[in-house]
């Protein structure tokens, strides 16, 4: 399997400050990766999605400003929290998908994602 | 629009009592179907990809099958180890590279 790995997995911080969260895929480079908001029992929300070398696609309702991402390399991306807010509360959870060419001319495409975050504002 | 539609929402078996999660989609042309397994406060963890209808996969006590319109997770002789929700997903051909994922069917092996 390949593994995703993010960091801090746990987060408190005052209301107005920055929180950084890295996301590395440990065994696989990712031309692609996803970041992903879920609230308690609820489903994972696409936040944005990034490619190496160029700007993240954020999702609507998903204010760029506020949620900065930087995918650095094929192995690393970055989302920033600007400005938090007790709102922005959450379990943030990246992803890195990779693309396989198999035998044959077939192919595969696997989406792994990290262990996730958990960001409590006060 | 791309939905999926995942039922049941919970499910409740008794430990060796083998089931079926259902995974229902519309999709403008389908690139994969996902199947993840979520523990409590983890991130979701890869079980299968599935490409095209009469496709079949298998790891350990779950099996993965697809048709044109949804998929099902055959889960066999379950142990309270494979207590967790049960996510599907479906990526579209196309632009837009996302994954589109139900709400997820809750599923508890009671011993």
């Amino acid at each position: 399997g390949a593994v995703v790995s993010q960091h801090p997995s746990r987060v408190i911080c005052k209301s107005g400050t920055s929180v950084k969260i890295e996301c590395r895929s440990l065994d696989f480079q990712a031309t692609t990766m996803f970041w992903y908001r879920q609230f308690p029992k609820q489903s994972l929300m696409l936040m944005a999605t990034s490619n190496e070398g160029s700007k993240a696609t954020y999702e609507q309702g998903v204010e760029k400003d506020k949620f900065l991402i930087n995918h650095a390399s094929l192995t690393l991306s970055t989302l920033t929290v600007t400005s938090a807010h007790p709102e922005d509360s959450s379990f943030y959870i990246c992803s890195a998908r990779v693309f396989r060419v198999k035998e044959q001319g077939r192919f595969s495409y696997e989406q792994y994602f990290g262990p996730g975050t958990r960001l409590t504002v006060t | 629009e791309d939905q999926v539609t995942q039922s049941p929402e919970a499910l409740r078996l008794q430990e060796g009592e083998s089931s079926s999660l259902n995974c229902s989609y519309t999709v403008s042309g389908l690139r994969g179907l996902f199947w993840y397994r979520q523990d409590p406060g983890k991130g979701p963890e890869f079980l299968f990809t599935l490409y095209s209808a009469g496709e079949e996969k298998e790891k350990e006590r779950l099996k993965a099958t697809l048709t044109k319109k949804e998929s099902f997770l055959h889960i066999t002789a379950p142990k309270p180890e494979d207590s967790a929700t049960y996510l599907c997903a479906v990526q579209a051909h196309g632009g837009a590279q996302k994954l589109v994922f139900g709400q997820g069917t809750r599923l508890t092996i009671n011993p």
